[in-house]
Formats: structure tokens, sequence, C-alpha cells
């Protein structure tokens, strides 16, 4: 069974700290992403990866880094966190691109951040 | 800049009743059209897709619609159950491989009341 594990599902933090999110994915799956759910906006990508080592912003990146030492470990950084970062995050993975094979994305179950 | 719109934001149904949820795009380079359904504490998961070459997708109850020339997709639910209780999103992307980015809507929040 395809499993993507987000370590921590809920976490508050204070203005200014360091915060760390943690995803791993069993499926040796290249590309994985990380998306923000709130109300009312759905899901916004903020960073993917599709290899070990490398990173792409997605559409809201600013305030935040990834990490990719690890094929199978994706990391997502708030440096120093903010009261607008309190939000639910999604981490996802896909199998690399093949042409006319429609690759399912699979999500974690979340990790739902409160910054003070 | 929200480019799939989505409606309504939330949707309250009766038991066997039909749920209908809508989705506008502007970008007319999407090729790919998933729903993906998420239940409380869950991350979503696929629900069912439709590429633009067919208007009409069915799977057991869900139905996609799919109106090129206005933009437009829907999912239906037919026969709705409370068990069909979740957010609902609608996603959009450029090319049906996962090396594309999926642009989701907003969400809706469907109660199907017993």
């Amino acid at each position: 069974d395809v499993k993507v594990t987000q370590s921590s599902r809920y976490l508050v933090k204070r203005t200014g700290e360091k915060v760390f999110l943690e995803c791993v994915q069993d499926m040796d799956h290249e590309n994985m992403f990380w998306y923000r759910q709130d109300p009312g906006l759905g899901l916004r990508l903020i960073y993917f990866s599709y290899d070990v080592k490398m990173k792409e912003k997605g559409d809201i990146p600013e305030g935040y880094s990834v990490s990719r030492e690890k094929k199978e470990r994706f990391s997502l950084i708030l440096e120093s966190a903010s009261t607008n970062q309190t939000s639910m995050y999604l981490c996802a993975s896909t199998q690399m691109d093949r042409p006319s094979s429609g690759n399912t994305i699979y999500f974690g179950e979340g990790s739902w951040l409160t910054v003070v | 800049q929200q480019q799939v719109k989505q409606s309504p934001q939330s949707l309250i149904v009766q038991k066997g009743g039909i749920s209908i949820i809508n989705c506008a795009y502007e970008n007319t380079a999407f090729d790919y059209f998933p729903w993906y359904q998420q239940f409380p504490g869950k991350g979503p998961a696929l629900l069912i897709a439709i590429r633009p070459d067919v208007s009409e997708k069915k799977e057991g109850r869900f139905t996609i619609s799919f109106n090129k020339s206005a933009k437009q997709f829907s999912l239906h639910i037919m026969d709705s159950q409370p068990g069909d209780s979740a957010t609902y999103f609608c996603a959009a992307k450029i090319g049906e491989t996962s090396g594309s980015r999926l642009t989701f809507g907003e969400g809706t929040q469907l109660t199907v009341n017993p």
C-alpha cells in the first residue's frame, strides 16, 4: 500500500522559530511536493522536487525553503515562522513522468502548524 | 490569481439526492482535469479524472461533465450518501504526466444529511 508519511501531525511554534516539516514516501517516487491548504483558497504549491538535491519554486515559495538529500525524504523549512504561516501543510509524491501514463499524486495526511 | 475557480464553497444535500460541484478554468493549455476527495484528518485522494477529448466520464455514482468551449467542468454525485460527506477539490494541469503542476480549485465542503 502506498504511503506518504508526515511525521508531525500537529505543531505549535512561536513567531521567529525555525520549523522543520518532514515527509517520507515509501514508493520510490521521483517527484515530491509541498502544498499549503487554507479554507477558501484550496491547495497552493509551495515547492516541488523532481530529484535528489533538486528543487523548484511553486506558487507561494516566500518564507519557505526545502531540502531533499535522499529520494524518499522531502523537508519543508520555515526559517522564521510567522503567524500568517499558520496552516495545514500537505506533502505529496508521484512517479517520474511517463508519456500517456496519467500518474496519480499521493498525499500525506497533513501537518497542522499553528504559529503563535 | 486563481486559475481554477470552484463553486459552491459549501453544499448540503439530502441522502439520495444529486450533488453538483462546478469548476471553471482560464488556461486553455490545461488538458487534464482530476477531482480529489478529502475526508477530515486525511490528505486528498484522487476520485476521478477526465481529459478534454471526451465530454463525460462516469465511475460508479461519480460523473465528470466537461464543456471545453465554456472552459467548465463539473462533478456530479448521484444517489449521494452520508459517506460522501467530504471536501472536494477540482484541479487542472498541462499534460497528464506528473511533471507538470496541479492547479487546484478552492474546495467544496459537501455534507450529505441522512
